[in-house]
């Protein structure tokens, strides 16, 4: 089965940019999606086909996807992104959906 | 707007059975996939089942044969059977909808807020 690896954590200070990355055999063949989760909330959209935001996402959430890893790009760090992060593809071996292990971003 | 409401969790104890159900709005179920993802307390996000609007259903390897997905149309209503519980099952247990416009660029794009179950004896 495919196998999506994230880092545990990621911090960066305001204003900065935070870059989360996953891992993936080729998975820049694949479609992949972004979702912010935080606590106590169920997950939320926020990148998806590699590189599209739904509406009323902000710009400075980007993704790009080649090779081996994804990356989803925060530029511009706020307090209000602290959050878990998870990345997303579908396996069409198997029709079965595949997340990564999730990434905590803390603003410090 | 479209909306998914989750019901049915609670406590449970292992061997038994629970069945959830996701009342969905906006959209009508049986032109959908609509999937159940769940998270265990602590921990990442795991897939649990999908429903195609053709009826076809795939399962997690940790669910099948013990889970059964299923709708009913004349409700808009998305169901999960979820039989043999064991402590490892405990989980918030989400409905998601899956957009489907592209070949393999399938994604959730709207979720319900969840239902816990919690198996314990």
């Amino acid at each position: 089965s495919y196998v999506l690896t994230q880092p545990p954590s990621v911090s960066v200070a305001p204003g900065q940019t935070a870059r989360i990355t996953c891992g993936g055999n080729n998975i820049g063949s694949k479609s992949v999606h972004w979702y912010q989760q935080k606590p106590g909330q169920a997950p939320v959209l926020v990148v998806y086909d590699d590189n599209d935001r739904p509406s009323g996402i902000p710009e400075r959430l980007s993704g790009s996807n080649s090779g081996n890893t994804a990356t989803l790009t925060i530029s511009r760090v706020e307090a209000g992104d602290e959050a878990d992060y998870y990345c997303q593809v579908w396996d069409s071996s198997n029709d079965h959906w595949v997340f990564g292990g999730g990434t905590k971003l803390t603003v410090l | 707007e479209v909306q998914l409401v989750e019901t049915g969790g609670g406590l449970i104890q292992p061997g038994g059975s629970l069945r959830l159900s996701c009342a969905a709005s906006g959209f009508t179920v049986s032109s959908n996939y609509l999937s159940w993802v769940r998270q265990a307390p602590g921990k990442g996000l795991e897939w649990v089942s999908v429903i195609y609007s053709g009826g076809y259903t795939f399962y997690a390897d940790s669910v099948k044969g013990r889970f059964t997905i299923s709708r009913d149309n004349s409700k808009n209503t998305l169901y999960l059977q979820m039989n043999s519980l064991r402590a490892e099952d405990t989980a918030m247990y989400y409905c998601a909808r899956v957009s489907h416009s592209n070949y393999g660029r399938y994604y959730f794009d709207y979720w319900g807020q969840g239902t816990l179950v919690t198996v314990s004896s």
